[in-house]
């Protein structure tokens, strides 16, 4: 059982370029979530969705667009990545009922900046 | 005053030791609370719930205090395989777009 898988697991840009990450759920969960996680910052949430086709705004959104097109992916995109931008970025997923329901994470993506 | 706040530590107690941390959040009208574990470069784990009433999973017992707005998870006889980092989580009213609210983490390291 997978659970939520996360690619890439490493990745190092340089500044201006775009790329996008992807988040993969087998377990069938309505809501996902973008966080980064920063040294001495805890996971602040960037996007998250609360099922297929919809998206909304997290505490950090600037910078970072999503899509969720099939229930089991969401994709993070930068269109034009910034050095404050370098963090850890988790996916993760819910049952429906944010913020009572215990969420289940990937293991991340370690985006580099230069 | 960030939302939610947690002494960082690190705290380096040896085996067999009792330990207890505790996380204060700011808003009175927030409504679930967790403890989760991140292994260092790992994705966070839910450790458990935080009920009303406290709660206790084994040598895990998590406590709220509604009044003073904290809750507190205690170890007891801690094992090496317990250091790690472990994040107060808080949900705070239905409607904040920030949903839940993670603090920055207290970090354990468990002697032989």
């Amino acid at each position: 059982n997978a659970g939520v898988t996360q690619t890439p697991k490493f990745r190092v840009l340089k500044t201006g370029q775009s790329m996008t990450l992807l988040c993969a759920q087998d377990m069938n969960h309505e809501y996902m979530y973008w966080y980064r996680q920063d040294p001495g910052m805890g996971l602040r949430l960037i996007h998250y969705s609360v099922g297929e086709g919809t998206t909304a705004k997290g505490e950090v959104p600037d910078g970072y667009n999503v899509s969720r097109l099939k229930k089991q992916n969401f994709l993070l995109g930068l269109e034009s990545a910034a050095p404050s931008q370098t963090s850890v970025y988790f996916c993760a997923s819910s049952l429906p009922g944010m913020g009572n329901q215990p969420q289940h994470f990937g293991d991340g993506t370690r985006l580099s900046i230069l | 005053r960030k939302e939610v706040e947690q002494d960082p530590g690190p705290f380096n107690v040896p085996e067999g030791a009792t330990v207890a941390f505790n996380c204060t959040y700011s808003n009175s009208a927030s409504q679930s609370f967790f403890w989760y574990r991140q292994d260092c470069r790992k994705e966070p784990k839910l450790l458990m719930s935080v009920y009303s009433s406290g709660n206790e999973d084994g040598r895990f017992t998590a406590q709220l205090n509604r009044a003073s707005q904290y809750i507190s998870l205690l170890i007891r006889d801690s094992k090496l395989s317990d250091s790690a980092t472990y994040l107060c989580v808080v949900n705070p009213p239905s409607g904040s777009a920030r949903q839940l609210t993670f603090g920055s983490g207290t970090q354990l390291t468990v002697l032989p």
